[in-house]
């Protein structure tokens, strides 16, 4: 049982357009939403994260849409250049000190 | 840099073989938790120690076992090894009781020949 399934698998985007990743669970006590870039021979490097208590939040060229009643939450990446292109995974946890259940991945190309 | 640190960063073995994977947390955090990261499975949580103590257990085999010593760096133990154990381990740390963010370390790229 997948409780948190991420599409699309692969993307391509051209350089300055805009990524977008969604990921959707099951698990309704899920708490704590993050999402991880991670580049190849690295550790998943902690990029953003939300929890149910607000819609959208944004740091910078990213912003994670949070909607609860449908239990879905995505990633946009702004203005995507070559150096955003690697591997993302969104990730659930019940918050605190709770082990993280991660989507599959998406791997993200963004082409000149 | 996440301020985790593992080691080593790979290791090459033979079926049946027994290692150990460590893993030094950030400074000040007190929880550890153990991923392995798989083509076919993704990142899968294994195991979770706090402050000494075994917090929560995932997909982990009864041939793996783990621990976290009083400094509270972790080592995870991976015994009578299998080809299918060739994977990507990564070792967590996270502080904060309420936010719940988790830095990785590099991982440990673990061959079973």
């Amino acid at each position: 049982q997948q409780q948190v399934k991420q599409s699309p698998q692969s993307l391509i985007v051209q350089k300055g357009g805009i990524s977008i990743i969604n990921c959707a669970y099951e698990n309704t006590a899920f708490d704590y939403f993050p999402w991880y870039q991670q580049f190849p021979g690295k550790g998943p490097a902690l990029l953003i994260a939300i929890r149910p208590d607000v819609s959208e939040k944004k740091e910078g060229r990213f912003t994670i849409s949070f909607n609860k009643s449908a239990k879905q939450f995505s990633l946009h990446i702004m203005d995507s250049q070559p150096g955003d292109s690697a591997t993302y995974f969104c990730a659930a946890s019940k918050g605190g000190n709770t082990p993280l259940v991660f989507g599959k991945g998406t791997r993200l190309s963004v082409i000149a | 840099d996440s301020g985790v640190t593992q080691t080593p960063k790979h290791l090459i073995t033979a079926t049946g073989q027994r290692v150990t994977l460590r893993c030094s947390p950030r400074s000040g955090d007190l929880s550890v938790y153990w991923y392995q990261q798989s083509l076919d499975q993704g990142l899968q949580f294994l195991i979770q120690y706090y402050n000494g103590e075994e917090r929560a257990k995932g997909n982990i085999l009864e041939r793996f076992s783990a621990q976290q010593f009083p400094d509270l760096h972790s080592e995870l133990n991976l015994s009578s090894l299998e080809l299918g154990d060739s994977a990507l381990y990564f070792c967590a740390s996270s502080r904060s009781p309420v936010l719940g963010e988790q830095f990785f370390g590099p991982g440990t790229r673990l061959t079973v020949l």
